[in-house]
């Protein structure tokens, strides 16, 4: 089943705007990371908070992890074109051995409008 | 260059036709992974090794093998493909488990076509 989920499924917005995206999950976790897509390519890395930080920042990305409600928002201010991509969450979830699965949502598609 | 490789890029075959993908990195990382990205159900976690001679199973594992027997390889290996099987696979490295907040490095992906 699915840890992660994003919300919305596809967001378009205007070059200049800020660009929010959600994640909920399931179960308590370590970390959870956001990663970026571009069309058909592997996914980059972009920042990961840890299960007792509440805010992190990275350039333009702006990320919030609520334990309490399972959920995690990012933010990308000012966007441009070249942030048009698919967004995932992912989260640490337990195996035999501690939390060495990785689990990803099913991400957000972002496009941002010239 | 830090890199992650998988050969083939694109492959199709038929049903039933045995066939591996490779994954290399260069990193030196002790764990690796592979996924399959399916329109509407994002990545989905095919196996994962922790480090050498050490795989377990993730979300989706039927009809999938894996070995580790070096630290740098961590090949896919589809005994009897079946069109279900069609999908875009990747795989990906980190120097630990996801549970030690470490970040995955991925492969540029498979893309397989089973007829």
């Amino acid at each position: 089943s699915q840890q992660g989920e994003e919300d919305p499924q596809a967001l378009s917005i205007q070059e200049g705007e800020n660009a929010t995206m959600n994640c909920s999950y399931k179960t308590s976790i370590n970390n959870l990371q956001w990663y970026r897509q571009n069309s058909g390519r592997g996914l980059v890395h972009l920042i990961l908070i840890r299960s007792n930080e509440r805010e992190k920042h990275s350039g333009r990305l702006r990320v919030t992890l609520d334990t309490s409600k399972k959920s995690s928002s990012l933010l990308i201010t000012a966007s441009r074109a070249a942030d048009t991509a698919s967004y995932f969450c992912a989260t640490d979830a337990e195996g035999d051995f501690g939390n060495e699965k990785l689990t990803f949502g099913t991400g957000t598609r972002l496009t941002i409008i010239p | 260059e830090a890199q992650v490789t998988q050969n083939p890029r694109y492959l199709i075959t038929v049903t039933g036709k045995k066939l591996t993908v490779t994954c290399s990195q260069n990193m030196n990382h002790e764990y690796m992974s592979w996924y399959r990205q399916d329109p509407g159900l994002g990545l989905r976690q095919i196996y994962y090794s922790m480090n050498v001679e050490v795989t377990d199973k993730g979300d989706v594992p039927e009809g999938y093998k894996v070995s580790r027997k070096e630290k740098r390889n961590f090949p896919l290996i589809l005994e009897s493909p079946s069109p279900n099987q069609t999908s875009l696979y990747f795989c990906a490295s980190s120097l630990s488990r996801p549970g030690g907040s470490y970040e995955q490095y991925f492969g540029p992906g498979t893309r397989l076509t089973v007829t």
